[in-house]
C-alpha cells in the first residue's frame, strides 16, 4: 500500500519561501509509471492543483502559480518537494501531496499539512 | 473561478439515492475522476475513467458522463457517506489539471 506523507514547517512569514517534503513509502518513485503532485486547499475552500514531476524531473504547473512554484525530486530519499516563494497570507493552506496517474488524477493522498502564512 | 462546477451542498435521506453532478466544457474530452474528502482526512479515489471504482470502494459508488456533465451517483447512501466530493479533470486546453469547487453531501 503506497503512502504518502508531508512534512514542513506549520507557519511561514511573509515575503519568505515555503518549503514542503513528501516522502513516498510503500512505493518507487522512480518507477518511471507515476506522476507526484502537489495540491493546496485554502480554508473553507476547493482543491487547487499546484503542479507535479516525473522522477526524471520534468515538471507541470499551474499557470497561475508558476512564477513561484519550484517542484523537485530526490529518488535516493523517494522523496519529492515543494518550494512557493514569495507567500503571502493568500498562500494560507492545506497543502496535499498526491500520486498522480496518467498526468490525470490522483490515486493516493497524503493527509495533508496546514501551512499558515503569518508574521 | 472553477472550470468545473458543482452544486454547493446536497441532502439524501439514508438507504436512498442521490447524485451530485460536475458540469465544464472540458468533460466533452475528459473524464471527471471523482473524490470523497472527510474533514482532517486524505481525500479518498471513488470514480476514474468511464467508471471504475478503485479496490475497497463500494459498489453504490458509479459514475458517468453525458457531454458536458460528469454524474457521481450514490446508490442506497450510508452515513459513512456524508462527506465532501470533488471532481477533477482537465481544463479546456488540456494543460491544467482543475477541480470543481466540490459538493458537501448530508445524509438525513
Amino acid at each position: 500500500q503506497v503512502q504518502l506523507q508531508e512534512s514542513g514547517p506549520g507557519l511561514v512569514k511573509p515575503s519568505q519561501t515555503l518549503s514542503l517534503t513528501c516522502t513516498v513509502s510503500g512505493g518507487s518513485i522512480s518507477s518511471g509509471i507515476y506522476y507526484w503532485s502537489w495540491i493546496r486547499q485554502h480554508p473553507g475552500k476547493g482543491l487547487e492543483w499546484i503542479g507535479y514531476i516525473y522522477y526524471s524531473g520534468s515538471t507541470y504547473y499551474n499557470p497561475s502559480l508558476k512564477s513561484r512554484v519550484t517542484i523537485s525530486v530526490d529518488t535516493p530519499k523517494n522523496q519529492f518537494s515543494l518550494k512557493l516563494s514569495s507567500v503571502t497570507a493568500a498562500d494560507t493552506a492545506v497543502y496535499y501531496c498526491a500520486r498522480v496517474v496518467g498526468r490525470y488524477y490522483f490515486d493516493y493522498w497524503g493527509q495533508g499539512t496546514l501551512v499558515t502564512v503569518s508574521s | 473561478s472553477s472550470e468545473l462546477t458543482q452544486d454547493p451542498a446536497v441532502s439524501v435521506a439514508l438507504g436512498q439515492t442521490v447524485g451530485i453532478t460536475c458540469q465544464g466544457d472540458s468533460l466533452r474530452n475528459y473524464f471527471a475522476t471523482w473524490y470523497q474528502h472527510k474533514p482532517g482526512q486524505a481525500p479518498v479515489l471513488v470514480i476514474f475513467g468511464k467508471n471504475s471504482r478503485p479496490s475497497g470502494i463500494p459498489d453504490r459508488f458509479s459514475g458517468s458522463n453525458s457531454g458536458n456533465t460528469a454524474s457521481l451517483t450514490i446508490t442506497g447512501a450510508q452515513a459513512e457517506d456524508e462527506a465532501d466530493y470533488y471532481c477533477n479533470s482537465r481544463d479546456s486546453t488540456g494543460d491544467r489539471l482543475v477541480f470543481g469547487g466540490g459538493t458537501k453531501l448530508t445524509v438525513l
